[in-house]
């Protein structure tokens, strides 16, 4: 595909379970972010991967907030033992490389409803 | 605390009507400050990258400037399809991977 892929678009989910997000990165863009969008808010750092070097998580809110990028290529973003606060669009993006004045390039995002 | 604060908030416009959306910064240190679009139900889209005071960039309607503490995205005769969303961000030394974000100031252009 042409621009990042992100599934699925809208995850319904009850309170206390959990939840897989996934990203498909543009094809040979090494660097990979992840932001939230709460209602209301603006976008949120969460965590961003850069080739193999070690992720960048401090912009998880909390230790049931985890990410992975299998083969530098797809990530997936799981939330644990969702709560209500969770709810919110979740974007993920991609760049080149992540470096200064790298333009990122957004997926449409996962619009998560805990209820 | 870095900190990105945009207003107004909403604005609206007959078309042809210029004016401008201000992004006011304070950080450490600036590397570089982006605009985005975003139309609703997708993701953000570049626009501008600008690097330091007195640059200028400009896209079709849109021009955006940058002083050493805002930055103005001027939309010129602006047309109903200029209506989206509007997202500043910036980049600090070090941070390479995560930008700062504003709320974004929202913006209606009526026919």
């Amino acid at each position: 595909g042409a621009g990042v892929s992100q599934s699925p678009s809208n995850k319904v989910t009850e309170k206390g379970k959990d939840v897989e997000l996934r990203c498909d990165p543009i094809s040979g863009h090494t660097a990979l972010y992840w932001y939230r969008q709460s209602l209301g808010q603006g976008l949120e750092f969460l965590i961003y991967f850069q080739g193999n070097s070690a992720p960048d998580k401090s912009g998880l809110p909390s230790d049931r907030f985890s990410a992975e990028r299998t083969g530098g290529s797809v990530s997936t973003l799981t939330i644990q033992r969702t709560q209500q606060e969770d709810s919110a669009v979740y974007l993920c993006a991609s760049s080149l490389r992540a470096g200064d004045g790298e333009k990122l390039f957004f997926g449409s995002g996962t619009q998560l409803s805990v209820l | 605390e870095d900190q990105v604060t945009q207003s107004p908030e909403a604005l609206r416009l007959q078309e042809g009507e210029s004016s401008s959306l201000n992004c006011s910064y304070t950080v450490s240190g600036l590397r570089g400050l982006f605009w985005y679009r975003q139309d609703p139900g997708k993701g953000p889209e570049f626009l501008f990258t600008l690097y330091s005071a007195g640059e200028e960039k400009e896209k079709e309607r849109l021009k955006a400037t940058l002083t050493k503490k805002e930055s103005f995205l001027h939309i010129t005769a602006p047309k109903p399809e200029d209506s989206a969303t509007y997202l500043c961000a910036v980049q600090t030394f070090g941070n390479t991977g995560k930008l700062i974000f504003g709320q974004g100031t929202t913006l209606q252009v009526k026919p």
